[in-house]
């Protein structure tokens, strides 16, 4: 059974800073691996998609890497803004089964 | 586009009572995916759907949830009889392609007292 977990579970951090997000997961056998934004009192936006063949992703001032071997992927936001405060989570496909990560919780302070 | 609609958005309800959520996907979406998510923990799958039928529902507590997807479009999430544990955010999903989910719904908030 695929274990995601994501630590810390919560940071904050101040305005400009770049972030970095941890996900780890116990089966390296995966398809692929999503990353979602959740903000409180809404459902989950999808943020990026890496393929189990490639090493990272890039949207705007999000990138992405996937170490597979490792069973590592990591989340960075550059110069990160008041608006990105929100729960980040990671999502790890097997086969067609997605499995989440607890999420780790973001607040940057102006 | 539009996107994934859920209602009720919130519902409180006594233990041992039903309740019944909706969901409308994306226009075209023929995968669906109905999640549980507890608070502070990540969403739990229960149910996926591919077009009207039945993909994974290993998850689902099948004594008291049930789900359906008439038409392949449109689906019901049912839970009879609501135990206190079943307090969680109700999730609804979609995407077009089976190897992603590209949309989400806002979620039903459910409350068993």
């Amino acid at each position: 059974k695929q274990e995601v977990t994501q630590i810390p579970a919560a940071l904050s951090v101040p305005e400009g800073e770049n972030l970095v997000l941890n996900c780890s997961f116990t089966d390296s056998a995966i398809y692929n691996l999503q990353w979602f934004r959740q903000d409180p009192g809404k459902g989950l936006t999808s943020l990026l998609l890496i393929q189990s063949s490639q090493r990272e992703q890039t949207s705007g001032r999000l990138n992405a890497s996937l170490d597979k071997s490792s069973g590592r992927s990591t989340l960075y936001i550059a110069a990160s803004q008041p608006g990105d405060s929100a729960t980040y989570l990671c999502a790890v496909r097997n086969d067609y089964k997605l499995s989440f990560g607890a999420g780790t919780t973001v607040t940057v302070r102006a | 586009e539009a996107g994934v609609a859920q209602s009720p958005r919130y519902k409180i309800i006594e233990k041992r009572q039903s309740v019944a959520f909706w969901c409308n996907p994306i226009s075209g979406h023929a995968t669906l995916y109905w999640y549980q998510q507890i608070l502070g923990q990540g969403p739990k799958l229960l149910i996926q759907f591919q077009n009207n039928g039945v993909v994974d529902d290993s998850q689902l507590p099948k004594d008291r949830f049930s789900a359906e997807r008439l038409k392949g479009v449109d689906s019901t999430l049912k839970i009879q009889p609501a135990k206190l544990e079943d307090s969680a955010v109700y999730l609804c999903a979609s995407s077009f392609h089976t190897d992603r989910i590209s949309h989400f719904g806002p979620g039903t908030r459910l409350t068993v007292t």
